[in-house]
């Protein structure tokens, strides 16, 4: 069963535009909504991460945004940049839960 | 500070044979996870240690076996290798609480295994 569904798989964006990936959830137990990047390679790195208790957190040019009513959440990159271009990576976990459950990731690319 | 490291960074197997995966913790860590990630996939969480003890573990057969030692570091052991263990494997630790594990986890770079 997939409990975290993203998309869109791949994404090209232009240099300086805003960067766009959304995540929805099944399961109203997450409560911890972590954002990954992670480049061929390598391991995923952690980005940023959301509890619902907010609606929106902000890291530099990464923002994160969190609908509870709808169980959706997206990763915002404002001034998209070429070193941006990875695989980015929702996940959400609850609560006692000891997995991270990932969705199946996005491919950016950012043009210069 | 250090963070997770693992070894070796690639491995290549035959069908039937068992392995053996190391993962050491990032300072200040006590909680390690492992992931298997395929091609084009996400993560999937295969099971956790905490306090030497397994913590939780995901939808993958017994086959798939783990240790944690007294510094917090960490084995994953694979028997009877099949052809779809062929992924990237991942461990992930996260940092000491006085309470239950946190859920951040911070991931080391894996460990490539190609089972032929």
């Amino acid at each position: 069963q997939q409990q975290v569904k993203q998309s869109p798989q791949s994404l090209i964006v232009q240099k300086g535009g805003i960067s766009i990936i959304n995540c929805a959830y099944e399961n109203t137990a997450f409560d911890y909504f972590p954002w990954y990047q992670q480049f061929p390679g390598k391991g995923p790195a952690l980005l940023i991460a959301i509890r619902p208790d907010v609606s929106e957190k902000k890291e530099g040019r990464f923002t994160i945004s969190f609908n509870k009513s709808a169980k959706q959440f997206s990763l915002h990159i404002m001034d998209s940049q070429p070193g941006d271009s990875a695989t980015y990576f929702c996940a959400a976990s609850r609560a006692g839960a000891q997995k991270l459950v990932f969705g199946q990731g996005t491919r950016l690319t950012i043009n210069p | 500070e250090t963070g997770v490291t693992q070894s070796p960074t690639h491995l290549i197997k035959t069908r039937g044979q068992q392995v053996t995966l190391r993962c050491s913790s990032q300072s200040g860590h006590n909680t390690v996870s492992w992931y298997q990630q395929a091609l084009g996939q996400g993560p999937q969480f295969i099971f956790q240690y905490y306090r030497e003890e397994e913590n939780g573990r995901g939808n993958f057969p017994p086959r798939f076996s783990g240790l944690q030692f007294p510094n917090y570091s960490s084995e994953l052991n694979v028997n009877a290798l099949e052809l779809d263990d062929s992924a990237l494997y991942l461990c992930a630790s996260s940092p000491r609480t006085s309470g239950p594990p946190q859920e951040t986890q911070y991931f080391g770079p894996g460990t490539r295994l190609l089972v032929l």
